[in-house]
């Protein structure tokens, strides 16, 4: 099993719609989770960080399932602009490796 | 903007020769991380330096090996330069080791002949 899975995608969505990504991990003990958005041949850009409780930033929505061993991010009425591969990221907290997803495309439609 | 550079923006290299890149880190961050993303892939962890000790390494053979200076900024050195070494190589720099948020400049394009 890998340590950080995604499903690759795309998804290919209209504008306005919501869509989730869900982000399953192996190591029990990971303490950190993040959400990256990256822009092709660019830069991940931090989006959010992952927190226990949830937390919302706009339209963007992160939970944590620690019983389950995955995160998710919600996006609500999506615009063009969020077309971009989405990178979960979960920190080991034994050897301080970030361990990266391989990304989800997501493809907002006019 | 996240503060992070690196230099130089591209690079081609030829088999067999040696390459360094180089990163500064956000003002006030004590820790940087090294990635390699090819391309269709998440970036993968070369290693991390923390107040100039490395303190945890990915899975990449010792002919990858990096510095962090006083002042944090921080060098990537990779020897005998193979054709599968050819790949974006992202620096990130956090507030401290352990967790912490990471911030990415944005990357070295290195191509091996």
């Amino acid at each position: 099993r890998k340590e950080v899975e995604q499903d690759p995608g795309p998804f290919n969505v209209p504008e306005g719609a919501t869509v989730a990504f869900n982000c399953t991990y192996s190591n029990s003990a990971s303490q950190s989770f993040f959400w990256y958005r990256q822009d092709c041949r660019k830069e991940p850009k931090l989006l959010m960080s992952v927190y226990s409780s949830g937390n919302e930033d706009g339209r963007f929505t992160a939970q944590l399932n620690r019983a389950s061993q995955y995160i998710s991010l919600l996006i609500r009425d999506s615009k063009l602009s969020d077309s971009a591969t989405y990178l979960c990221v979960v920190n080991d907290p034994g050897t301080y490796k970030y361990i990266f997803g391989t990304g989800t495309r997501l493809k907002v439609l006019a | 903007e996240t503060g992070v550079t690196q230099s130089p923006t591209h690079l081609i290299k030829t088999r067999g020769q040696q390459v360094t890149l180089r990163c500064s880190s956000q003002s006030g961050h004590n820790t940087v991380s090294w990635y390699q993303q090819a391309l269709g892939q998440g970036p993968q962890f070369i290693f991390q330096y923390y107040r100039e000790e490395e303190n945890g390494r990915g899975n990449f053979p010792p002919r990858f090996s990096g510095l962090q200076f006083p002042n944090y900024s921080s060098e990537l050195n990779v020897n005998a330069l193979e054709l599968d070494d050819s790949a974006l190589y992202l620096c990130a720099s956090s507030p401290s080791q352990g967790g912490f948020e990471q911030y990415f400049g944005p990357g070295t394009r290195l191509t091996v002949t």
